[in-house]
């Protein structure tokens, strides 16, 4: 597609559940960026990846949280044993640029998949 | 370590009047700042980016920013708002890491009344 496409657009899960959140990059596109972004925030890094290679993993806030593009291509993040603190909205985001001359790229944007756990 | 500053909650402006969103920020080295517009319920959209060059930033949608390297700010402008341009708006600075991740403000709510 044109654009950084995201599934599901909206999820509610009850705590203690499973979920998988599903990332589609623009065709082609190196880098891979996933966010949390808390309602009334800015969106928070969670982890980076370079074609099937996930070079930071940082910004994960427990290992409940994990992230994978085995083909370089799709990325699902899933949390594990969700609890209410989870409840967000994940941004996926795409750049044509590696890390290493990622400095003028943009970054582009999925609608994000708003997770509810109640 | 990198970060953006955004010091309004939110901006009124009255449709035609022009406006300003702030945005303050601390990097070491090069600065590369971007503006993102987030619309309810949407996920984030490219409005501009600084890199190098000509201070003075044009973008979609009719917005423009301004570097100012002394005073280590990049504040949005317009110099007309539409009230469609009422939305929550992002200045962010890329870290210079390994990952070349963006760093963001808190954002900035924009109500534009007709």
């Amino acid at each position: 597609g044109a654009g950084v496409s995201q599934s599901p657009r909206y999820k509610v899960a009850k705590r203690g559940q499973d979920v998988a959140l599903r990332c589609d990059p623009i065709s082609g596109h190196v880098s891979l960026f996933w966010y949390q972004q808390a309602l009334g925030q800015g969106p928070e890094f969670l982890t980076y990846f370079q074609n099937e290679a996930q070079l930071d993993k940082s910004g994960l806030p427990s290992d409940r949280f994990f992230a994978e593009r085995p083909e370089g291509s799709v990325s699902t993040l899933k949390i594990q044993r969700t609890q209410q603190e989870d409840s967000a909205v994940y941004l996926c985001a795409s750049s044509l640029a590696s890390a290493a001359d990622v400095s003028g790229n943009t970054i582009y944007f999925g609608e994000g998949s708003w997770l509810t756990v109640v | 370590a990198q970060s953006v500053a955004q010091p309004e909650d939110q901006v009124n402006v009255a449709e035609g009047n022009p406006l300003t969103v702030k945005c303050t920020y601390s990097v070491s080295g090069n600065p590369y700042l971007f503006w993102y517009v987030q619309y309810p319920n949407r996920g984030l959209q490219f409005l501009l980016k600084y890199i190098t060059g000509d201070n003075l930033v044009k973008g979609s949608y009719g917005f423009e920013a301004e570097f100012n390297k002394s005073q280590t700010s990049f504040h949005l402008k317009k110099p007309s708002a539409l009230v469609s341009d009422s939305a929550l708006y992002f200045c962010a600075v890329r870290d210079p890491s390994n990952t070349g991740k963006l760093i963001f403000g808190q954002g900035t709510t924009l109500q534009v009344k007709p």
